[in-house]
């Protein structure tokens, strides 16, 4: 059974930082691009960003780029956002998502399994 | 602004059918990428509905149907039950000027009455 379980959210101050992890279960890790997929609070779904099996591509939304990093630990089946130069718009609950077909990301990447999600609140 | 476009809400009755437009550019769905649909009940994840236009995973009833024409794609569904009542998200593939992106709609609301 696939399993994504996010951590590491919580209140930080405008400018701040912080770093999410995702801990994948289920399936073969490294075979799969992953992405963190956020929703602001009663907003609708907005892509982050999206890193390559290999971790050797990543991709960016044009809103966190500069301030934000995707990375993964093939080797403890875990995805990482380190979140820099945090701002009040950023607040939002933020999904890793797994893509349906191994390689990628492509122009064919859909999401077929979710994690529950971890709030991040930006706020003095 | 979302890049993908989405009514805000559409509502029905049981038993009724309803449709949700998405309505991209010719920098995504124009473009011939494929559209996937979102079902989001209220305080879960996302989950896959639809993928590729017009396919549906494992475990998704025949009730929910998926098509795509030009710079648009739809999802309908048929014979509505009050567990369909949630929202719901199209996705595709955008390959604008400041690189890959991949996009959302907005968001439907759906109300079953």
């Amino acid at each position: 059974e696939v399993q994504l379980l996010e951590s590491g959210g919580g209140l930080v101050q405008p400018g701040g930082s912080l770093r999410l992890s995702c801990a994948a279960s289920g399936f073969t890790f490294s075979s799969y691009a992953m992405s963190w997929v956020r929703q602001a609070p009663g907003k609708g779904l907005e892509w982050v960003s999206a890193i390559s099996g290999s971790g050797g591509s990543t991709y960016y939304a044009d809103s966190v780029k500069g301030r934000f990093t995707i990375s993964r630990d093939n080797s403890k089946n875990t995805l990482y956002l380190q979140m820099n130069s945090l701002r009040a718009e950023d607040t939002a609950v933020y999904y890793c998502a797994k893509d349906l077909l191994g390689g990628g990301p492509g122009d064919s990447t859909l999401f077929d399994y979710w994690g529950q999600g971890t709030l991040v609140t930006v706020s003095s | 602004q979302s890049v993908l476009t989405q009514p805000p809400s559409v509502s029905g009755a049981p038993g009724q059918r309803v449709t949700i437009s998405c309505t991209g550019s010719s920098s995504n769905i124009g473009a011939g990428y494929d559209v996937h649909w979102y079902q989001q009940l209220p305080g879960t994840a996302p989950k896959l509905l639809i993928y590729g236009n017009s396919n549906r995973p494992s475990g998704v009833p025949d009730r929910f149907s998926g098509s795509k024409s030009g710079t648009s794609a739809s999802l309908a569904i048929t014979g509505l039950q009050a567990e369909d009542e949630a929202d719901y998200y199209c996705q595709s593939y955008d390959s604008s000027l400041s690189g890959p992106h991949w996009v959302f709609g907005g968001g439907t609301k759906l109300t079953v009455l």
